[in-house]
C-alpha cells in the first residue's frame, strides 16, 4: 500500500507563473513531511520542510501548505524558473523516532517550466 | 568530502552475479540510509544505521540483500545473486542529526541482465 501519494506524475508550467504541486497521505502517525527535488543523474536534495504543528512554511519562492484533516500538502513555486524543472518528491516521517528519518517517499512529479 | 559519495555510478551484473555498492557519508555524520529507487517510482526504504549499529532493516527485500557499516562511517550494500527485478538505483544518505533533513548521494544504478 501507497501510504504516500503524489497523483500527478507530470506538470507542465510557464515560466513566472506558478507551480502547484500535490501530495496525499494515509499514515496519521506521519507527523514531518519534506519535499526534495531531483535532476536527472543526481541525489534528491532537499527543498523545505513542515512539522505538523504547522499549517505553512514558507522559503523564498517555494511554501508547503499541509492540511492535516484532509491528510493533504501542496508545494507552491512562485515563481516559476526554468532551472525548476526537475523531479519533485513529496516525503513523510514520524519525526524522533529512534529509528531517525526513515522517509516513506511519494511516486514523484516532474515539473518543466516553459521560457 | 563535501557530500556523500558512492561507488560505482554505474554497475552491470549478470543474474546471479553477487555486487557490492559503497556509500562514503558526510564525515561526522552518525545517520546513514539506503534507499532502492525503481524506475519510475519514489525512493523506497532499505536500512539504516546509527553509527556502526543496524538499527531498522525492515525495508530489506530479501535475504539476499545485506548491509554493513563496520566502523561507523563508509557502508556496504552487497546484495547476492542478483536478480532481474534488483535493477534499481541504490540511494545511500546521510546526516548529522536523526532529527536533521537527509543528504542524498548521487546514488549506483544498477542493472541486472
Amino acid at each position: 500500500d501507497q501510504q504516500v501519494k503524489q497523483n500527478s506524475p507530470s506538470l507542465s508550467v510557464q515560466e513566472g507563473r506558478i507551480s502547484i504541486l500535490n501530495c496525499d497521505y494515509t499514515n496519521s502517525m506521519f507527523d514531518y513531511f519534506l519535499w526534495y527535488k531531483k535532476y536527472p543523474a543526481e541525489g534528491p536534495t532537499f527543498l523545505i520542510s513542515i512539522s505538523s504543528i504547522k499549517d505553512k512554511n514558507e522559503d523564498g519562492r517555494f511554501t508547503v501548505f499541509l492540511n492535516k484533516s484532509a491528510k493533504h500538502l501542496s508545494l507552491h513555486i512562485v515563481p516559476s524558473q526554468p532551472g525548476d524543472s526537475a523531479v519533485y518528491f513529496c516525503a513523510a516521517s514520524v519525526y524522533g523516532k529512534a529509528a531517525g528519518n526513515k522517509l516513506t517517499f511519494g511516486g514523484g512529479t516532474r515539473v518543466l517550466v516553459k521560457p | 568530502g563535501a557530500g556523500v559519495s558512492q561507488s560505482p555510478r554505474y554497475k552491470v551484473a549478470k543474474r546471479g552475479q553477487d555486487v557490492a555498492l559503497r556509500c562514503d557519508p558526510i564525515s561526522g555524520h552518525v545517520s546513514l540510509f539506503w534507499y532502492q529507487q525503481a524506475l519510475g517510482q519514489g525512493p523506497e526504504f532499505l536500512t539504516y544505521f546509527q553509527n556502526e549499529a543496524q538499527l531498522d532493516k525492515s525495508g530489506l527485500p530479501s535475504d539476499r540483500f545485506f548491509a554493513e557499516r563496520p566502523e561507523g562511517s563508509v557502508s556496504t550494500l552487497k546484495i547476492q545473486r542478483t536478480q532481474q527485478e534488483d535493477s534499481a538505483v541504490y540511494l545511500c544518505a546521510s546526516t548529522r542529526d536523526p532529527g536533521e533533513k537527509l543528504f542524498f548521494g548521487s546514488g549506483t544504478q544498477l542493472s541486472v541482465l
